[in-house]
């Protein structure tokens, strides 16, 4: 079956600067790769999403690429406040609307 | 536009008593999604819905969870009995066939 593989599981860095999560996936037919934000006591909030026909993404300080060859794809994150401390998850559509996550990257900005 | 709704918000049972946990899809959403979330792990999908068919739920332990979604709108799951291993986060989620995913805030159950 699909399997995603996320790291780091801990990312800590200072505000301002930039953060980077990546994921492999194993199905070659995923077509979907969606990236959500939990905080704590909440269910997890779709922050952006990319498909296969597309290499990147991007929504103001978010971005996302996707290396399909590799099966890679990255969330990257600039400017960092302290708003953007949760978990992250990355996930992918497998099969038919089979959304398989990743383990999660707990993310802490400094002050 | 209303999002996902879930209820109880948490739940605290003994072992081997009855739970159940309800959810309400964003309106016109056909796909609807149970996961349970073990603590500092990724969800995992229980059971996924196109309507009011179960489509997927090879990962649904049948010997003690049940789903239903009646209509194709909101949906029930239950475990009976629970057991301490059940201890988690159960979380809803829909979507419209090929778009994204919309999660609820989720039921913590602990049992006890």
């Amino acid at each position: 079956g699909e399997n995603v593989e996320q790291h780091p599981s801990t990312l800590s860095v200072q505000e301002g600067d930039s953060a980077v999560i990546k994921c492999t996936y194993s199905d070659s037919a995923s077509n979907y790769f969606p990236w959500y934000k939990q905080e704590l006591g909440k269910g997890p909030q779709l922050i952006i999403d990319i498909r296969s026909n597309v290499g990147e993404k991007k929504d103001q300080r978010i971005a996302v690429t996707l290396n399909k060859t590799a099966k890679h794809f990255s969330l990257h994150i600039t400017e960092t406040q302290p708003e953007d401390s949760a978990v992250y998850f990355c996930a992918a559509i497998w099969g038919a609307q089979k959304l398989v996550f990743g383990q999660g990257t707990r993310l802490t900005i400094n002050p | 536009e209303a999002g996902v709704v879930q209820s109880p918000r948490y739940k605290i049972i003994e072992k081997k008593q009855p739970v159940a946990f309800w959810c309400n899809p964003i309106s016109g959403h056909n796909t609807l999604y149970w996961y349970r979330q073990n603590l500092g792990q990724g969800p995992e999908l229980l059971i996924r819905y196109e309507n009011e068919e179960a489509v997927d739920d090879s990962q649904l332990p049948k010997d003690r969870f049940s789903a239903e979604r009646l209509k194709g709108v909101d949906s029930t799951l239950k475990i009976q009995p629970a057991e301490l291993g059940d201890s988690a986060v159960y979380l809803c989620a829909s979507s419209q066939t090929g778009g994204s995913a919309f999660f609820g805030q989720g039921t913590r159950l602990t049992v006890v």
